[in-house]
């Protein structure tokens, strides 16, 4: 079964304590995994794509790397703004026109002062 | 500046008594989709189009109903709400250029259905 699963569900940091998020796939055919930060009562806001395993992006503290099972979020000295849940999502294999994609259930990453 | 626009933000309503929720972008996007978030269910697609005129089920389209007239504009109606359609929504849009893009997500509406 198509499916993503993050871990941990939850992830208590102090602010600058570096640590990882990690997104594992089983789809075929990967198209694409796609983060995203989903701020308290409001929607995702995007934040990167990888396409092929070894595919990095950067983002100011933020890290995403990819393998071909899995894609992992590294949060260095991180600061307390950036608390919120993460999302990591890929596109349904043979979903033809539709975008639609599988999500994961997020890790709420909460970053103490 | 870019953005999806959804009204109403929140949202109190009876059993049975229509609605709609209202979703509009501005980037000239062809793709616009509907969510419901839930605990412990994350997003689930409710319905999607590709293009005015064209929609199609998600994957839980069931109680819900959905029009593209306007490229810009993607309401959602429930003709006949029920408490199991209480939850989070969020109108999503997209260009048209395969996976090599983002989606953005509107600010959310939560619907309570007593």
């Amino acid at each position: 079964e198509d499916q993503v699963t993050q871990s941990p569900e939850a992830l208590r940091l102090q602010e600058g304590e570096s640590s990882s998020l990690n997104c594992s796939y089983t789809v075929s055919g990967l198209r694409g995994l796609f983060w995203y930060r989903q701020d308290p009562g409001k929607g995702p806001e995007f934040l990167f794509t990888l396409y092929s395993a070894g595919e990095e992006k950067e983002k100011e503290r933020l890290k995403a790397t990819l393998t071909k099972k899995e894609s992992f979020l590294h949060i260095t000295a991180p600061k307390p703004e950036d608390s919120a849940t993460y999302l990591c999502a890929v596109p349904k294999p043979n979903a033809g026109n539709n975008r639609k994609l599988i999500w994961g259930l997020g890790t709420s990453l909460a970053v103490n002062p | 500046e870019a953005q999806v626009t959804q009204n109403p933000r929140y949202l109190i309503t009876v059993t049975g008594k229509k609605l709609t929720v209202t979703c509009s972008q501005n980037m000239n996007h062809e793709y616009m989709s509907w969510y419901r978030q839930d605990p412990g269910l994350g997003l689930r697609q409710i319905y999607y189009s590709m293009n005015v005129e064209v929609t199609d089920k998600g994957d839980v389209p069931e109680g819900y109903k959905v029009s593209r007239k306007e490229k810009r504009n993607f309401p959602l109606i429930l003709e006949s709400p029920s408490p199991n359609q209480t939850s989070l929504y969020f109108c999503a849009s997209s260009s048209r250029d395969g996976f090599k893009e983002t989606q953005y997500f509107g600010p959310g509406t939560r619907l309570l259905v007593l």
